[in-house]
């Protein structure tokens, strides 16, 4: 059941744009996105709950497709701290437990000057 | 304010060796959760907490895995007769409540080495 993201790696020059999949065999309850720097702590970006909605902020956003069981995060406009790598999380709504959130293998981002 | 924090952030242990962990959650989150992330993976969820009960502790490999929250903030995860395969950083995680709806806040972990 843990998610599958896409690419496992990708490199950007500052200013460029990317994006990067999450996909569930499982109906998802809602998807978390995380940034994780080198020896840091996971740091949180966004929600997405069902039905379909997108958020952002910033230059970061995100889309949830229900029917898909897919989520993906758009990184416009790259900047140098946007470098790490990017974690989804999903949660499951069986027996009420969508508060345990399953991490994909994540997405190593690089932005070069 | 001040952020999930985690002691010690490294610990070196020997094999059959007793350890434990330590995780201060946000004040004021009942949610509070334990990961453990190996090289090159996300984090794995090991056991959730809302209050100072273990709400659901699927994820915890085996026995020798236990953790407590005895007083509703401060958690300790708790590993007796360590493996080499236990080395990993576990990361502790708070949240508001335990729902998909809170985000959740993740510490700095701490880095265990089993020799």
């Amino acid at each position: 059941q843990q998610p599958v993201q896409s690419p496992q790696a990708v490199i950007l020059r500052e200013g460029e744009d990317a994006v990067i999949n999450c996909s569930s065999s499982k109906a998802l309850y809602s998807v978390h996105w995380y940034r994780q720097k080198h020896g840091e702590a996971p740091v949180f970006l966004m929600i997405l709950l069902k039905g379909g909605e997108q958020k952002g902020h910033d230059k970061i956003s995100a889309s949830f497709n229900e029917k898909k069981q897919q989520s993906s995060l758009y990184l416009t406009a790259s900047q140098l701290s946007y470098s790490g790598t990017y974690f989804c999380g999903t949660a499951f709504n069986s027996g009420g437990s969508n508060y345990k959130l399953t991490f994909g293998k994540g997405t190593l981002l690089t932005v070069n000057p | 304010g001040a952020g999930v924090s985690q002691t010690p952030s490294n610990k070196v242990t020997e094999k059959g060796k007793y350890v434990e962990l330590r995780c201060d959650p946000i004040s004021g989150h009942t949610a509070l959760y334990w990961y453990r992330q190996s090289l090159g993976q996300g984090p794995e969820f090991l056991i959730y907490f809302q209050g100072t009960g273990a709400a659901d502790d699927s994820g915890l490999p085996n026995d020798r895995f236990f953790a407590v929250r005895p007083e509703g903030s401060v958690s300790t995860l708790k590993i007796q007769r360590t493996e080499r395969g236990d080395s990993a950083v576990y990361l502790c995680a708070s949240s508001l409540k335990g729902s998909s709806y809170n985000e959740q806040f993740f510490g700095p972990g701490t880095r265990l080495t089993v020799l």
